[in-house]
Formats: C-alpha cells, structure tokens, sequence
C-alpha cells in the first residue's frame, strides 16, 4: 500500500484565518481524498482531487471555504478558509492504489480554532 | 436511512473471546466491503476486504458478506486488549467509499 505524509499533525488557529495541509504520497496515484472527522465521528468526505482538473465536492462543501490543489501525481493540499470554531477537527487524505488494496490514510491534521 | 450503519457500542468481549462487529448497508449494487480499525488518535487503517458472498478468514479475523441481506461482519477470535479500537465498516460503489460511524470495541483482560 502507499506511504502517505500529512501534515502538520496538528495546529491552533486563530479564527478567520487560514490552514492549509500537505499530502505527499510516495507513488503515483490517479485519485486523493479530503475527509474530516469530527470527534466521536465518522468520516466524511469533503471532495475528490484529480490530477489535472478541479476538485469534486461533497454535499455541504465549497470551494471557497476548502480549495484543494492536486499539482501532480503525488502530492495535494487542502486550505481550510476563514476558519471558525465549528472547522475543528480531524482532517485526513486517503489515497487508493488498487480496490483490492482499499484506502490508505495520512496520518491525519488536528485542527483547533480558537 | 444512513448509508452504512454500525452499532455504535461500546462492545465490551473478555480477553481470548470473540468478538463480533456487524453492519448493514443501503445500496443494493455495493461492490466491496472493508473494515478499517482506527485506535484513539490515528487514523484508520485498513484489516479486511471481502467482494463476494461468504467468508474471508486472515489470521484472527473473518469478514463476512450476505449480499442478499446486505450485511457485512467482522468477527475476531481470541480477542487481545491491542485489538480495543473503533472498528469502521466501509462501502464502495463505483470509486465512492463510505463509512460507517464504527463501533467501539473494548477487550478486558
């Protein structure tokens, strides 16, 4: 399965500020997922980013508030905007190799908006 | 409906037990099946992934599908404290996975 590097693990933000989170992945892969978790929760997604085209957002999810950038095969970010107390959370990539090999996840973002 | 759903526990199994985590799901046309346990602070990594109707058996785990029944499990035998996690079950149809809520699962030694 792939490696991925996320950070920064964790971060306290003043609000109306923004964050934004790297993902590298050690090989080439056609799709990266943003999810957050919010604690006690389960994982939502946030959008898909492809290499090559705009992000594909989930219901409830905008570009403003989350822009994504995916530059190359390898490697994406996702900016939280003009944050406030309601955006902290857990926030992690995933990347899928094959379907056999499900998804793997970064290691994940910490959020706190103060 | 929510799209996949877990109890969300706590399941509390004696250490050596079986443990049993279900699941169900809403669409009908699912094409894969995994479980992902996540401990307290990480993030969730992937232990399982069955595709058609039966069992799967990899060490002390054993996926489970009824596709009929749209049901998916997870069992886990000899049950060690280090398997206390939260258990996510996840659905795939056509590159769009979702996840359960999980169950948490305590093992008492």
């Amino acid at each position: 399965s792939a490696v991925i590097s996320q950070k920064p693990s964790r971060d306290i933000c003043q609000r109306g500020t923004s964050l934004t989170i790297q993902c590298q992945v050690d090989s080439q892969v056609t799709m990266m997922f943003w999810y957050r978790q919010q604690p006690g929760q389960s994982l939502t997604l946030i959008a898909t980013a492809n290499q090559g085209s705009e992000a594909t957002y989930e219901s409830g999810f905008v570009i403003d508030k989350f822009p994504i950038s995916r530059p190359n095969l390898t490697f994406s970010t996702l900016t939280v905007s003009n944050m406030s107390p309601e955006d902290s959370s857990i926030y992690l990539c995933s990347v899928k190799k094959t379907m056999e090999s499900g998804y793997t996840f970064g290691s994940g973002t910490r959020l706190t908006v103060v | 409906q929510k799209e996949v759903e877990q109890n969300s526990g706590p399941l509390s199994v004696p250490e050596g037990a079986i443990a049993s985590l279900n699941c169900t799901y809403s669409d009908r046309v699912s094409q894969s099946f995994f479980w992902y346990r996540q401990y307290s602070g990480k993030s969730p990594e992937l232990i399982m992934s069955i595709y058609s109707n039966g069992d799967k058996e990899d060490g002390r785990f054993t996926a489970q599908l009824n596709k009929a029944s749209q049901y998916v499990s997870l069992l886990i035998r000899d049950s060690q404290p280090s398997d206390s996690a939260t258990y996510l079950c996840a659905v795939n149809k056509n590159n769009d996975m979702r996840f359960g809520a999980g169950t948490r699962l305590t093992v008492k030694p």
